[in-house]
């Protein structure tokens, strides 16, 4: 499958911006989501991103750059409600759209 | 409407024992996958259904995992004699197309299996 890598853990303030970055393997690219799951919950879509460039959607943006095979989620004016982890994943294999998900960043908003 | 829901949310069972595990997926979705998620990991896939078909079984750990969605809704999630190792969280998504379509897969709450 896909070798994808994302940061841990990142902690910030309140009404800060984190970005959280994602590398991936180029071959066979076909779009790369961004999910956000609290604990104990189920993963909920923030983001797909196919082509190069930044999408705005709110407070979370999300970037690709398909030739260096990375992409960031930008987080804007920090809540203490996103505090979650965020998930980057990619479509692999054969067409069915199963997706290899890297092993996720743990938010952390402190007051 | 009605999202992905699962059920049980929670089931402890003991080493040996048999666990079935339902997902009910949103209405009309034609792909349904299960995932493995370990703590502190991404999910993992394990099994894909396009209506009543399962085209791709390749990520099922063992012959102890079954899975299946007779009638192209409903799906279960079996696993034959438990082993500590299965100890996770266990997560269905739907999608609305099917086959060469990438698309949004919305995520049902997981079943928290616990083998002891």
């Amino acid at each position: 499958g896909q070798n994808i890598d994302q940061p841990t853990e990142m902690t910030a303030t309140e009404g800060a911006i984190v970005q959280i970055n994602c590398t991936y393997q180029t071959s066979g690219f076909n779009g790369l989501f961004w999910y956000q799951q609290h604990a104990g919950e189920a993963p909920t879509f923030l983001s797909y991103n196919v082509l190069d460039g930044l999408e705005e959607k709110g407070r979370f943006s999300s970037f690709l750059s398909r030739s260096k095979g990375y992409s960031y989620l930008l987080l804007k004016e920090l809540q203490m409600k996103d505090s979650a982890s965020y998930l980057c994943a990619v479509p692999w294999g054969d067409s069915w759209g199963k997706l290899q998900f890297g092993a996720g960043t743990q938010v952390v908003v402190t007051p | 409407g009605a999202g992905v829901s699962q059920s049980p949310r929670y089931k402890v069972a003991k080493r040996g024992q048999d666990v079935a595990l339902r997902c009910d997926p949103i209405s009309g979705h034609v792909s349904l996958f299960w995932y493995q998620q370990a703590l502190g990991q991404g999910p993992e896939f394990l099994t894909y259904f396009q209506n009543e078909a399962q085209l791709d079984k390749s990520g099922l750990p063992s012959d102890r995992f079954f899975a299946e969605r007779p009638e192209g809704s409903v799906s279960t999630l079996k696993i034959q004699r438990t082993q500590q190792e299965d100890s996770a969280v266990y997560l269905c998504a739907s999608s609305k197309r099917g086959q060469g379509k990438t698309d949004t897969q919305y995520f049902g709450p997981g079943t928290r299996l616990t083998v002891l």
